[in-house]
């Protein structure tokens, strides 16, 4: 069973930190593309990130390009999204989503339960 | 960057009814779009992939359709357990960009 489980969430002041994690179980993490997801409280989806399955290619949101930072370490089977210079706008559930396939291309078939970032004064 | 537009924001429908969501893209796109089902308080999940194949273990009564820039989603038959927000997202490449999403009630 593919399980994906985010943390690393948080309270934080604007122009601050966070690193999230994505850990992940049940399939060939190093086969897959994946991507970092948000959520505004009461808002729609809005893709962050994406990475290929090597991690040699990355992808980001006009939003959030030059802020984050999305990476994966293969041997851990465990994504990652560097977020700095935090933006009360930042504000969201931030989920991580496995590609279907492993084409470079694809639609994500498996989501985390998302973890919480705050980012306030 | 392409553009997702979906249509209407929301909608209201009887048990049973035939229910139709559009999503225009801005750009082609081929078929590389998916349609998710997110309902209240839970995780999106995958409903449609490449514009109108089903994800396995998906209720027959969803369809999509469309290739290009339009494209739609139907539910044949609306059950009170559809009730949800329904997303449209383009990966033919990135910006992976989503719909602003349509929002399903039973009246």
């Amino acid at each position: 069973e593919v399980q994906l489980l985010e943390s690393g969430g948080g309270l934080v002041q604007p122009g601050g930190s966070l690193r999230l994690f994505c850990a992940t179980s049940g399939f060939t993490f190093g086969g897959y593309a994946m991507n970092w997801v948000r959520q505004a409280p009461g808002k729609g989806l809005e893709w962050v990130a994406g990475i290929s399955s090597s991690g040699g290619s990355t992808y980001y949101a006009d939003s959030v390009k030059g802020r984050f930072t999305i990476s994966r370490d293969n041997s851990k089977h465990t994504l990652f999204l560097q977020m700095n210079t935090l933006r009360a706008e930042d504000t969201a559930v931030y989920y991580c989503a496995k590609h279907k396939n492993s084409r470079g291309n694809a639609a994500s078939d498996s989501w985390g339960q998302g973890t919480l970032v705050s980012v306030s004064s | 960057d392409i553009q997702m537009t979906q249509s209407p924001s929301s909608l209201s429908a009887s048990v049973g009814d035939r229910v139709t969501i559009t999503c225009r893209a801005s750009q082609g796109i081929s078929n590389d779009l998916a349609w998710y089902q997110q309902k209240p308080g839970k995780v999106p999940n995958l409903l449609i992939y490449a514009a109108s194949t089903l994800q396995s273990g998906v209720p027959s009564r969803f369809s999509g359709s469309g290739s290009g820039t339009d494209f739609t989603l139907t539910i044949s038959s609306l059950q009170p357990e559809d009730v949800a927000t329904y997303y449209c997202q383009k990966y033919n490449s990135a910006p992976r960009t989503f719909g602003q999403g349509t929002k399903v009630e039973i009246k």
